[in-house]
């Protein structure tokens, strides 16, 4: 495996389930992000772990919760989503070094419905 | 208030019909500008980065440029493979925060 893999690559899910998603990244890399996407819209930064601790949280409700085990894991845990959850779900990494501006690479997404 | 801005928000071209997007910004402390691709149902696959107004960089069909408060992604005699949606981001401020503009998507026709 290469780069950056999210899994499950779709996911129907509703409004009382529970389920996560999963972000891995072989890159090295030492800080990882979580993005939502939405038709019409900018990338929404959710959270953002550097060093596996988490630096940033876009006041994003508590239904999502994020954990990150170590540097190449990521997870979002989801409980109790809404229809407008509905989104595609990215994942990114970077080497965070200073100095230099921290570019991302990101995964294939994981899209995620609502009902 | 921070803020990227892309335009146009679409374009069509005929292939081999160059042209330029831009990507407007609003920022202070400017750390990085990046520019990426995003073809339908992928992740976003990353392309330049420009750290200081004049600087350029080049890729195949691809040139990217950065002023002090835009930067453009030049096209140079398109192919249909070229087509997907281009997204500008600016990396900025005390904490380094990343902000992504809309996005242009570009369509260019055999």
């Amino acid at each position: 495996e290469t780069g950056v893999t999210q899994t499950p690559r779709h996911l129907v899910m509703g409004m009382t389930n529970k389920k996560s998603l999963k972000c891995e990244q072989h890159l090295g890399h030492n800080a990882m992000y979580w993005y939502k996407q939405s038709a019409k819209k900018p990338l929404e930064l959710m959270f953002v772990y550097s060093l596996e601790e988490r630096v940033e949280n876009n006041s994003v409700p508590s239904r999502f919760s994020p954990e990150c085990p170590n540097s190449s894991h990521l997870f979002l845990h989801l409980h109790t989503l809404q229809p407008e959850d509905s989104a595609l779900y990215l994942c990114a990494s970077s080497s965070i070094t200073s100095g230099r501006a921290d570019e991302q690479f990101f995964g294939p997404g994981t899209r995620l419905t609502v009902l | 208030e921070d803020q990227v801005t892309q335009s146009p928000e679409a374009l069509r071209l005929q292939e081999g019909e160059s042209s330029s997007l831009n990507c407007s910004y609003t920022v202070s402390g400017l750390r990085g500008l990046f520019w990426y691709r995003q073809d339908p149902g992928k992740g976003p696959e990353f392309l330049f980065t420009l750290y200081s107004a004049g600087e350029e960089k080049e890729k195949e069909r691809l040139k990217a440029t950065l002023t002090k408060k835009e930067s453009f992604l030049h096209i140079t005699a398109p192919k249909p493979e070229d087509s997907a949606t281009y997204l500008c981001a600016v990396q900025a401020g005390r904490d380094d925060k990343i902000i992504f503009g809309k996005g242009t998507r570009l369509h260019i026709l055999p």
